[in-house]
């Protein structure tokens, strides 16, 4: 069974630019949730879709977006680019939202000049 | 406010050894847990969980012991392992959602284990 796959791995950006990152879930999974690494700072949480809604969202600028397609794979948009959203945006996909363990994707890792 | 912490921000064992890794949470309505473990340039990767009908949960040579009154859990690796080098996320399942989702993360522990 396939992981969870996260595409690009690495990205650059300029600031002022827009970024979309990708993940496909595991297959059969139908929550995705997108977490901020930074250093220091943990796992913070972005937003969680579930069967194409979002269902949760976390304290982030409206910059922050995402959306979920019927196949259940997800997109995060980052518009106005800012120095500070340097990170590891990391996806996770679990078989019924909220319930038992999420697995994660290996992550884009985003650097922002 | 941090309602997972982790308040060690690394951790240095010498091979063989135990690694004691300690997590706090702040509410008394969580009631499932989970350790991550997470190398560089990775994605975190599941490593054991705990009800909170349980005290304890054993896998291999990991085990994670919950004490509900102190609303406290922690993590032993016996023998500590060179491979068990890694930062260890705790993670509360949050039953509310809303703007701290699903699973409520500390902040990590970095392990180094020395050979």
């Amino acid at each position: 069974k396939a992981g969870v796959t996260q595409t690009p791995r690495y990205l650059i950006k300029t600031r002022g630019q827009q970024v979309t990152l990708s993940c496909s879930p595991i297959s059969g999974h139908r929550s995705v949730s997108w977490y901020q690494q930074t250093p220091g700072q943990g796992l913070q949480f972005l937003f969680e879709y579930f069967s194409e809604t979002q269902r949760n969202k976390g304290n982030f600028p409206g910059r922050f977006s995402g959306r979920q397609f019927s196949n259940s794979r997800s997109e995060m948009n980052v518009s106005t680019l800012e120095l500070g959203d340097s990170a590891l945006y990391l996806c996770a996909s679990s078989s019924v939202g909220g319930v038992t363990e999420a697995f994660f994707g290996q992550g884009t890792r985003l650097t922002v000049v | 406010d941090q309602q997972v912490k982790q308040n060690s921000p690394s951790l240095s064992v010498q091979e063989g050894r135990i690694s004691i890794l300690n997590c706090d949470y702040t509410n008394s309505m969580f009631d499932y847990f989970l350790w991550y473990k997470k190398y560089p340039a990775e994605g975190p990767t599941f490593l054991i969980s705990i009800s909170s009908i349980k005290d304890k949960n054993e896998d291999g040579r990991f085990t994670v012991f919950l004490n509900k009154s102190a609303k406290h859990l922690s993590l032993h690796i016996v023998p500590s392992q060179p491979g068990d080098s890694a930062v260890y996320f705790c993670a509360a399942k949050n039953p509310y959602g809303g703007s701290q989702g699903n699973l409520i993360f500390g902040k990590g522990t970095k392990l180094s284990v020395k050979p």
